[in-house]
């Protein structure tokens, strides 16, 4: 059972424009979000991290929004730069009682020049 | 700062033979630390974790084991793999088990 969910395996997106990747959940009990970016043969590297009881929390060019209804998150770059390309994954957790993240399959995105 | 070291960086084993891949973290205590693979096109897979030493809990049964015979040092091994072994392997540590911080990774390819 897939407890994190990327639906889309691929993103492409134009340099300077948004880049949208999204993510769902199922699993009402997670109360703490973050996406990773990952570079191929590198370890995943920490993005950004909301907790349930935000919407939205903001970084530079990221943003992720949380959509706790619908169990859903986004993850926002702007303006897309060809650096960003890469595999971005999300995971959650529920801080209360689970001792790891769960992590979803990943969205490579590809900025273009 | 802390930082997490790996090694090797890659690895060819034939099928059959022992495995043992290394991780440790500098700059903190007590961490609890992770041991992932991610096959190829695929996402990450948490293959045991730990909050102290000589303490394991594997997510996957399989050939492999973990050990954690000092604080920051973790260790994946096994002893013989399997053609289906292959793959990269991230070492992580978290000072909360929330946020998690990965090593920059083992690829091991076994023939």
């Amino acid at each position: 059972d897939q407890q994190v969910k990327q639906n889309s395996p691929s993103l492409s997106v134009q340099e300077g424009r948004i880049s949208i990747l999204n993510c769902d959940y199922t699993n009402s009990m997670f109360d703490y979000f973050l996406w990773y970016k990952k570079y191929p043969a590198e370890g995943p590297i920490f993005l950004i991290s909301i907790s349930s009881i935000k919407d939205k929390n903001e970084d530079g060019r990221f943003t992720v929004f949380l959509n706790k209804s619908a169990k859903h998150l986004s993850l926002h770059i702007v303006p897309s730069q060809p650096g960003d390309s890469a595999v971005y994954f999300c995971a959650a957790i529920d801080s209360g009682s689970a001792r790891q993240l769960t992590f979803g399959s990943g969205t490579q995105l590809t900025v273009l020049p | 700062s802390q930082t997490i070291h790996q090694w090797p960086a890659t690895l060819v084993q034939p099928v059959g033979s022992p495995l043992s891949l290394e991780c440790t973290v500098e700059g903190t205590s007590n961490p609890n630390l992770y041991w992932y693979r991610q096959a190829a096109g695929r996402g990450l897979q948490l293959l045991f974790y730990s909050v102290g030493i000589g303490q394991i809990s594997s997510e996957v049964p399989q050939n492999l084991s973990a050990s954690r015979p000092q604080d920051r040092q973790f260790i994946l091994s096994s002893k013989k793999l399997l053609l289906s072994d292959s793959g990269f392997y991230l070492c992580a540590w978290s000072p909360d088990k929330i946020e998690q911080f990965f090593g920059p990774g083992t690829r091991l390819t076994v023939l």
